[in-house]
């Protein structure tokens, strides 16, 4: 079983401030894990993924995520937001043996200017 | 070029007629997908063929069924269509295999049913 949980609907933060958008995980074996962003009446974009290796996995655009197996967390983060990373991000999961991934519920992020 | 393309992006249509949704690839993948995301952005893997076998067959109502002629396309019909399936449907693809399984996502196909 797999499953992933981003316990915010929402996050707003000031423009140059850092941001944080927390998503927590559940999985039996390895963990695979995926950040993607959805911009306004558009696709899902990739933006970073955790396999395996380094803990902080650094992606697009300035974003970056630490993997952390005791808390079974993902966080994005970016240490300065800018208005234009206000957008719907959505985590996901994989387990090692599951054909697909399992999204979570998304966080709309606002970056107030 | 696009590199997943939908077509229609917008679909409106009555109850209880049939329509479908094509999607096409030319990333050169092996799996794609459809997903569905309500209104509340909830995103709902449907189906996934890799290389033309469907490997993924959620509990989708047999009203909805998958067809992929080649690697590079992945239509999806809808029978009798109900308003509850009022929604966006994204088609994605990807590399079969963990670490190169980044999905790229069309930009979607919104249906309205009325």
């Amino acid at each position: 079983a797999q499953s992933v949980a981003q316990p915010e609907d929402q996050v707003n933060v000031a423009e140059g401030n850092p941001l944080t958008v927390k998503c927590t995980y559940s999985v039996s074996g390895n963990p695979y894990l995926f950040w993607y962003v959805q911009y306004p009446n558009r696709g899902l974009q990739f933006l970073l993924k955790y396999i395996t290796g380094d803990n902080l996995v650094k992606g697009s655009y300035g974003f970056e995520a630490e993997f952390n197996k005791s808390q079974t967390s993902f966080h994005l983060k970016k240490p300065s937001a800018l208005v234009s990373d206000s957008a719907l991000y959505f985590c996901a999961v994989r387990r090692d043996s599951a054909r697909q991934l399992t999204f979570g519920s998304g966080t709309q992020l606002t970056v107030l200017p | 070029d696009t590199a997943v393309s939908q077509t229609p992006k917008y679909l409106v249509t009555q109850m209880g007629n049939d329509k479908s949704i094509k999607c096409e690839q030319n990333l050169g993948h092996d799996t794609m997908y459809w997903y569905k995301q309500d209104s509340k952005k909830f995103l709902k893997i449907m189906f996934s063929y890799n290389n033309k076998e469907l490997i993924i067959n959620e509990t989708v109502p047999n009203r909805f069924s998958p067809k992929s002629p080649d690697k590079a396309h992945l239509n999806l019909h809808i029978n009798s269509l109900e308003l509850g399936d009022s929604a966006v449907y994204f088609c994605a693809s990807s590399l079969s295999g963990i670490a190169k399984n980044i999905q790229y996502f069309g930009a979607g196909t919104r249906l309205s049913v009325l």
